[in-house]
């Protein structure tokens, strides 16, 4: 089982929907959960931490559950610039400060 | 990436000769991360250098694969003997701000990468 899952999609959306992305992770002594956003043949940048009562930041909102080892993305009111990929990272406790990358979500939003 | 500069940002080379890529990282950060992207793939962890503590080299995928840091400074990754399926893109890392490096917080901040193509 890979470290970090994500479904690799595409999603592919209208403007102004409501979209949800997930990610699993194995190691369940993991300390630190990220959403990152990497546009197409670009680097990655942060999106937002992940803290364990859920963390909002404008349309984007993001959860953590550590009982079922899941974190989530929900990004309402898509808008045509939010096509990209979502990496899911996650940093390992220990004080290993590697963090492990997820494969990506690919998000399209249409007119 | 601001803050991270990195050198070529295009190469293209023969199966068996050898590369060098480099990155520039703005001063006084000791983390310093190399991952690779291969098409349509996620981040590949390769080495990580902290200061002057030894490399973690547990992600390096064959001993064609090597890098150095020299203190905070500059960082080179030299692949020997490069195969077609070293082609990828080729990312480094550092910890934080201009402000100074935030460990563990898992923000890294990325150079724009060298996309490699070994034909």
């Amino acid at each position: 089982r890979k470290e970090v899952e994500q479904d690799p999609g595409p999603f592919n959306v209208p403007e102004g929907a409501t979209v949800a992305f997930n990610c699993t992770y194995s190691n369940s002594a993991s300390q630190s959960f990220f959403w990152y956003r990497q546009d197409c043949r670009k680097e990655p940048k942060l999106l937002m931490s992940v803290y364990s009562s859920g963390n909002e930041d404008g349309r984007f909102t993001a959860q953590l559950n550590r009982a079922s080892q899941y974190i989530s993305l929900l990004i309402r009111d898509s808008k045509l610039s939010d096509s990209a990929t979502y990496l899911c990272v996650v940093l390992p406790s220990g004080g290993s400060y590697i963090p492990t990358f997820g494969r990506g979500t690919s998000l399209i939003v249409h007119p | 990436g601001a803050g991270v500069s990195q050198s070529p940002s295009n190469k293209v080379t023969e199966k068996g000769k050898d590369v060098e890529l480099r990155c520039d990282p703005i001063s006084g950060h000791t983390a310093l991360y190399w991952y690779r992207q291969r098409l349509g793939q996620g981040l590949e962890f390769l080495i990580y250098f902290q200061g002057n503590s030894a490399p973690d080299k547990s992600g390096l995928p064959s001993d064609r694969f090597s890098a150095e840091r020299t203190g905070e400074s500059v960082s080179t990754l030299t692949i020997q003997r490069t195969q077609q399926e070293d082609s990828a893109v080729y990312l480094c890392a550092i910890y934080g701000t201009s402000g100074g490096p935030r460990y563990g917080t898992g923000e890294l901040f990325f150079g724009e990468g060298s996309r490699l193509t070994v034909l």
